[in-house]
């Protein structure tokens, strides 16, 4: 069964670096997401990905963040000098289509420990 | 803001009981609603999607929905210890899913 592949899967990185979390979805979906979950709070989304743009993004995503599609299978997100408070599971997301009805499915997430 | 609730639980019955699993959104525009079951330390899994008021069940999975109240709900039937997760309530809008605190389930056996 298809799935959405992440790498790698914990990230250790200092404060002030920059890190490139990657995400592979499923090869025929469309829309790309990403999420993060913050240890023992709730599951907050980030931006969405459609045609090679941002489709909508949350507070959360300011210009910190970047997404990138480099190539025809790979998602990237970008976070410029990270900072303590983004430590966090982020989790990547794929779906077929978007509108009134579709259904996203996650990665294994990766986890990123800023110190 | 667009706000989903769902009581946090922990929620405990015994194996082969109904579990009850309430959440609400503050979104009237919301059009797509999902319920997905999370481990911990994994990611979430889709269990249920729902999109039309009323009911939708799947094995021992029931989504029920009214956009009225703004009220989703999930019923496990026959519940078993493997169902012992947090489940966690998710609405889509316009490409935006908003996901709830979860509700944390235990199944006693």
């Amino acid at each position: 069964e298809p799935e959405v592949t992440q790498t790698p899967s914990h990230q250790v990185t200092q404060m002030g670096q920059e890190v490139i979390l990657r995400c592979v979805p499923i090869s025929n979906h469309l829309y790309f997401y990403w999420y993060r979950q913050i240890l023992g709070q709730k599951v907050e989304f980030l931006v969405s990905f459609y045609n090679n743009e941002i489709s909508e993004k949350s507070e959360i995503f300011d210009d910190q963040f970047s997404v990138e599609r480099p190539d025809g299978s790979n998602f990237t997100l970008k976070i410029r000098s990270t900072k303590l408070e983004d430590s966090a599971m982020y989790f990547c997301a794929s779906s077929l289509t978007s509108g009134y009805s579709y259904e996203q499915y996650f990665g294994p997430g990766t986890r990123l420990t800023v110190t | 803001q667009k706000e989903v609730e769902q009581n946090s639980g922990p929620l405990s019955v015994p194996e082969g009981a109904i579990a009850s699993l309430n959440c609400t959104y503050s979104d009237r525009g919301s059009q797509s609603f999902f319920w997905y079951r999370q481990y911990s330390g994994k990611s979430p899994e889709l269990i249920m999607s729902i999109y039309s008021n009323g009911d939708k069940e799947d094995g021992r999975f029931t989504a029920q929905l009214n956009k009225a109240s703004q009220y989703v709900s999930l019923l496990i039937r026959d519940s078993q210890p493997s169902d012992s997760a947090t489940y966690l309530c998710a609405v889509n809008g316009n490409n935006d899913m908003r996901f709830g605190a979860g509700t944390r389930l235990t199944v006693k056996p």
